[in-house]
Parts: structure tokens; C-alpha cells; sequence
């Protein structure tokens, strides 16, 4: 089967920087994803990790290790609008079609 | 990054009516679209996976006649719900697959089935 476990809930305050961890076992492992999504509006892309090892987008970074079957997704510099949740994904090959799996998401929730 | 629409955004039917929802990616072509599904507080289901000019592939568990999808050229998805019941209000998302490897969501529709 396939899974994927990251945190149910985080809190941190402004200014601060937290990691948001994401554990997986799957099948046709490909790479790992990371959305945000506010409530009510749609997930945006946020970074994909292909390779082991950090990727970094401005305040996010996301790290990705294979064998450990193991990601992150780190957040600096935290802002009140980073207050969404936050979905790692795993990108699976089905035949031709690369297919997205989602956890179960983390609610970030940011404190003055 | 590339944009994606859906229309509607929201619609309210009565229970036994169908229901279409378009997914049009705006500035590139999408031979792969997908479909999810996510109930409050859930995470996004993925519901099919919509080819161009091909049938979809439905995941286990996900209804083909129920949840017709159509790919009808390199922009544009339609997934129907027919005979929609209330158990199908749901908040109804699409994507569409880019470089690399990564997925382009619309803004999603909220059905709900009175």
C-alpha cells in the first residue's frame, strides 16, 4: 500500500521557523511535493524535491531523503499569513501518468 | 506558474440533477488532467486521471458512471456528476500537470446537493 504521516497541527509564533515533517511508503516513488493551501481556496505549489537534499524558495525549504523514505518542509521568518495547511505529496509513475498522493495535511497555525 | 480555471466556483442543485464542472488550463497544454475531491478538514483525494482524446483512469473505489469525465482537447476537462445526491457535496478540485513534474490546481468548486 501506500501512506504518508506528517503532523496533524503545528503552532509557532511570528518570526519564528518551523519544520514540518513528512514520512511516506510507496511504490514508484518519484518525488516529493509540497502544497499550501488557505482555507477555503485551492492548494498552490510551494516546492519539489526530485533529488535528496535541500531545495530553497525564498523563506520555504523542503529537504528530501530517499532512503530514509523521509522530507521536510522549513519555514522561516514566519509570517500571520503563513497560517494555511500544508500537504506533502508524493508523486508516483502509473504507467505514463505521474500521479499525486497527498497526506493528510498539517494546520499551521502562527501567534503573534 | 501556469494558470488553471474552473467553472463554477460554487453551485447549489437539488438532489437527482447533474452537475458539470469545467477545468481549463489557461497558458499551456495539458494532456493530463486530475480530478480530486476533499471534504472539509480532509486532505484532497485524487477521484481520476483525465487523458486527452483517451478514456480516464478512476481510482479504486470512484464511481466511472457517476463521475463522467471528459478531455475533449489539450485545455479543457469537464467532470459531471450525475444524479447527484448529498453525500456528493464536496469541494471539487482539478489540476493540470506541468514541468517538472508538478501539478497546477484551479480554484475548485463547491458543490452542494440540497
Amino acid at each position: 500500500g501506500q501512506s504518508l504521516e506528517q503532523p496533524s497541527e503545528v503552532t509557532a509564533v511570528e518570526g519564528a521557523i518551523v519544520q514540518i515533517n513528512c514520512t511516506y511508503q510507496t511504490s514508484g516513488f518519484y518525488g516529493l511535493s509540497w502544497y499550501q493551501q488557505h482555507d477555503g481556496g485551492a492548494p498552490t505549489f510551494l516546492s519539489y524535491n526530485g533529488l535528496d537534499g535541500l531545495e530553497e524558495t525564498g523563506r520555504f525549504s523542503s529537504f528530501l531523503s530517499r532512503s530514509d523514505s523521509y522530507g521536510y518542509l522549513l519555514l522561516q521568518e514566519l509570517q500571520m499569513k503563513d497560517s494555511a495547511s500544508y500537504f506533502c505529496a508524493v508523486s508516483r509513475i502509473s504507467g505514463n501518468t505521474g500521479k499525486l498522493i497527498f497526506g493528510q495535511g498539517t494546520t499551521l497555525q502562527v501567534k503573534p | 506558474g501556469a494558470v488553471v480555471s474552473q467553472h463554477p466556483s460554487r453551485v447549489i442543485c437539488k438532489s437527482g440533477t447533474s452537475v458539470k464542472i469545467e477545468c481549463r488550463s489557461l497558458d499551456f497544454q495539458a494532456t493530463t488532467m486530475f480530478w480530486y475531491r476533499q471534504f472539509p478538514k480532509q486532505s484532497l483525494m485524487l477521484m481520476a486521471t483525465s487523458n486527452e482524446g483517451s478514456k480516464a483512469t478512476y481510482e479504486q473505489g470512484v464511481e466511472k458512471d457517476k463521475f463522467l469525465i471528459n478531455h475533449a482537447s489539450l485545455t479543457l476537462s469537464t467532470l459531471t456528476v450525475t444524479s447527484a445526491h448529498p453525500e456528493d457535496s464536496s469541494f471539487y478540485i482539478c489540476s493540470a500537470r506541468g514541468v517538472p513534474d508538478t501539478q497546477y490546481f484551479g480554484p475548485g468548486t463547491r458543490l452542494t446537493v440540497l
